[in-house]
């Protein structure tokens, strides 16, 4: 089974900032790798997939990069409805999601 | 878009439920569907998915041999059984579509969740 791992857990910033998640996976994924936000007591929501592709709707403050084991999510200028758990998933092999990364101001 | 995530409630260890999400607002049909669960306080971990027309089936260790997933094109619904249910699948659980036929994908769009206690 392929592992994702995400760094870092939980993350401190202040709107305005720039912040960056990072997610591994235990063997390569080429590009199969989406990534989610969820907000507490709701669904997850679709940002990015195939690495760095928006999807539709998403504002362009997020965009996602990376390829083979090592990707990163990046939120150029955090708004208020930024704060969120922020999940990657791997899609190459059925599906693993990251252990989440808190996002808090 | 739409999955409307129903059937969850209080079971007691070693019983059953089927947990059903019907989806409106696209060709449910042509796309794979899984269901993805979230331990109270915990992460998202893949459950088990289905190709678009149902002879496709993959479930995560956790769960293979105990649930069955399946679908009815017809009610554009998706179904999971669950059997010889344990304390550990207390969960929400999210029925997901996926963004092709084959499931194996990634999820473009979720259900709002319905609570499984053991």
């Amino acid at each position: 089974d392929i592992q994702m791992t995400q760094s870092p857990s939980t993350l401190s910033a202040s709107v305005g900032d720039r912040v960056t998640i990072t997610c591994r996976a235990s063997q390569s994924i080429s590009d199969w790798l989406a990534w989610h936000q969820q907000k507490p007591g709701k669904a997850p929501k679709l940002l990015i997939y195939k690495a760095s592709n928006l999807e539709s709707g998403v504002p362009s403050r997020f965009s996602g990069s990376g390829s083979g084991t090592e990707f990163t999510l990046t939120i150029s200028s955090l708004q208020p409805d930024d704060f969120a758990t922020y999940y990657c998933q791997q899609y190459e092999s059925h599906s693993t999601f990251g252990q989440g990364t808190k996002l808090e101001i | 878009v739409q999955l409307l995530d129903s059937g969850g409630g209080l079971v007691q260890p070693g019983g059953s439920l089927t947990l059903s999400c019907t989806a409106s607002g696209f060709m449910f049909g042509i796309y794979a569907m899984s269901w993805v669960r979230q331990a109270p306080g915990k992460g998202l971990e893949w459950v088990s998915g289905v190709g678009s027309s149902g002879t496709t089936t993959y479930y995560a260790d956790s769960v293979k041999g105990r649930f069955t997933i399946s679908r009815d094109n017809s009610k554009s619904t998706v179904y999971l059984q669950m059997n010889s249910l344990k304390a550990d699948d207390t969960a929400v659980y999210y029925c997901a579509k996926e963004a092709t036929s084959m499931t194996g994908d990634y999820f473009d769009h979720w259900g709002q969740g319905t609570l499984v206690t053991v």
